[in-house]
């Protein structure tokens, strides 16, 4: 069956970094999406990597090992308006999105 | 300008009621999504609507129905509600339905069913 495994919670504190794991299994791929979503608000993408590689953006990176299956997103300096769940999703062969549950981050003063 | 909006933000409701929740875009995207998101914060899939075509995922009940009174508008309709209804329904849009097709969720609508 199709499956992503991500963390359900993880802390850091601010200032920090932090590395949030993400591991797949599609029938195919497409992709890999990172969301951010605040309590009580709608996700909003955050990355998509289809290449092995990091990409870059500002203090988040997202790394992707297809071979794997994994991937990561990276945050650096964090802040307090970092707490949020960030979720996973894998897009299929049929380009169909396969979601995780969502890793959701505290950041400690 | 709200890209993707969604109507009523909240609502709450007896079991076996019927109701629904409207959805528009203002992004010019072609595709637009239900998706549910339930206590353990699960994404589902539950409609897709792209150029007339709807596509429906299999494990949603029959007593839910999508429908497009007009272009960028994506209203779902839940008939019989049942307690395991209560979720946090989300529309989305995207431009295209491959590859990096970025979706952009509305506010979502929490629904509570008594």
């Amino acid at each position: 069956g199709q499956n992503i495994d991500q963390p359900t919670e993880m802390t850091a504190t601010e200032g920090a970094i932090v590395q949030i794991n993400c591991t797949y299994q599609t029938s195919g791929f497409n992709g890999l999406f990172w969301y951010q979503q605040h309590a009580g608000e709608a996700p909003t993408f955050l990355s998509y990597n289809v290449l092995d590689g990091l990409e870059e953006k500002g203090r988040f990176s997202s790394f992707l090992s297809r071979s794997k299956g994994y991937s990561y997103l990276l945050l650096k300096e964090l802040q307090m308006k970092d707490s949020a769940s960030y979720l996973c999703a894998a897009m299929d062969s049929n380009y169909q999105l396969i979601w995780g549950a969502g890793t959701k981050l505290i950041i400690k003063p | 300008d709200t890209a993707v909006s969604q109507t009523p933000k909240y609502l709450v409701t007896q079991m076996g009621n019927d109701k629904s929740i409207k959805c528009e875009q203002n992004l010019g995207h072609d595709t637009m999504y239900w998706y549910k998101q339930d206590s353990k914060k699960f994404l589902k899939i539950m409609f897709s609507y792209n150029n007339k075509e709807l596509i429906i995922n299999e494990t949603v009940p029959n007593r839910f129905s999508p429908t497009s009174p007009a272009k960028a508008h994506f209203n779902l309709h839940i008939k019989s509600l049942e307690l395991g209804d209560s979720a946090v329904y989300f529309c989305a849009s995207s431009q295209g339905t491959g590859g990096a097709n970025v979706l952009t969720f509305g506010a979502g609508s929490r629904l509570t069913v008594l």
